[in-house]
């Protein structure tokens, strides 16, 4: 059963306005989250992260917003850009979890239109 | 600063081969390691991680196997592949955040396996 769900596989965005990727989770033990960019043949590289004591965390363009109560997390890109075209992935965890594991979902690929 | 290595970039090898992938980090001491693959339209399964020097912790069954020889070494291996081996092969290692209790993974570049 899948613990962290990206329920859309693709997402299709013009330059310049805004990008939302959604992820929801079903395990209510989870308390931290972080969302990963993969571009092809490369490494995901770490995005943000947001923790269940706050609702929002912003860096630049990239915000995420967690609604605890729902389960549920997004991840907003604005103003989209053509290089942000890419696999986006969730994932979670939970403090005294198994060794810093996390769960991931099976990720948003994001593309950008110029 | 710390970086993570892993070789080779892709592979290319015939059913029934051995299989060795070798990642190794730099700039830290005793991090936690894993091995994900990422097959092709899918998304990232943890197949092994470390906690330490010989402690290998298995999540799914599989033909594959992995070992830590020292602390910032990290192998995959196979003794005989299969043509569902083939995927993108990932190496991480964590780094705590704070006093939190809480951890972000930083990724390799990965190696592309090709089983035929």
């Amino acid at each position: 059963d899948q613990q962290v769900k990206q329920n859309s596989p693709s997402l299709s965005v013009q330059e310049g306005r805004i990008s939302i990727l959604n992820c929801d989770y079903t395990n209510s033990m989870f308390d931290y989250f972080l969302w990963y960019k993969k571009y092809p043949a490369e490494g995901p590289t770490f995005l943000i992260s947001i923790s269940s004591i706050k609702d929002k965390n912003e860096d630049g363009r990239f915000t995420v917003f967690l609604n605890k109560s729902a389960k549920h997390l997004s991840l907003h890109i604005v103003p989209s850009q053509p290089g942000d075209s890419a696999v986006y992935f969730c994932a979670a965890s939970a403090i005294g979890g198994s060794q810093g594991n996390l769960i991931f979902g099976k990720g948003t690929k994001l593309s950008v239109k110029p | 600063s710390q970086t993570i290595h892993q070789w080779p970039a892709t592979l290319v090898q015939p059913v029934g081969s051995p299989l060795s992938l070798e990642c190794t980090v730099e700039g830290t001491s005793n991090p936690n390691l894993y091995w994900y693959r990422q097959a092709a339209g899918r998304g990232l399964q943890l197949l092994f991680y470390s906690v330490g020097i010989g402690q290998i912790s298995s999540e799914v069954p599989q033909n594959l196997s992995a070992s830590r020889p020292q602390d910032r070494q990290f192998i995959l291996s196979s003794k005989k592949l299969l043509l569902s081996d083939s995927g993108f092969y990932l190496c991480a290692w964590s780094v705590s955040v704070g006093v939190s209790g809480w951890y972000e993974q930083y990724f390799g570049p990965g190696t592309r396996l090709t089983v035929t």
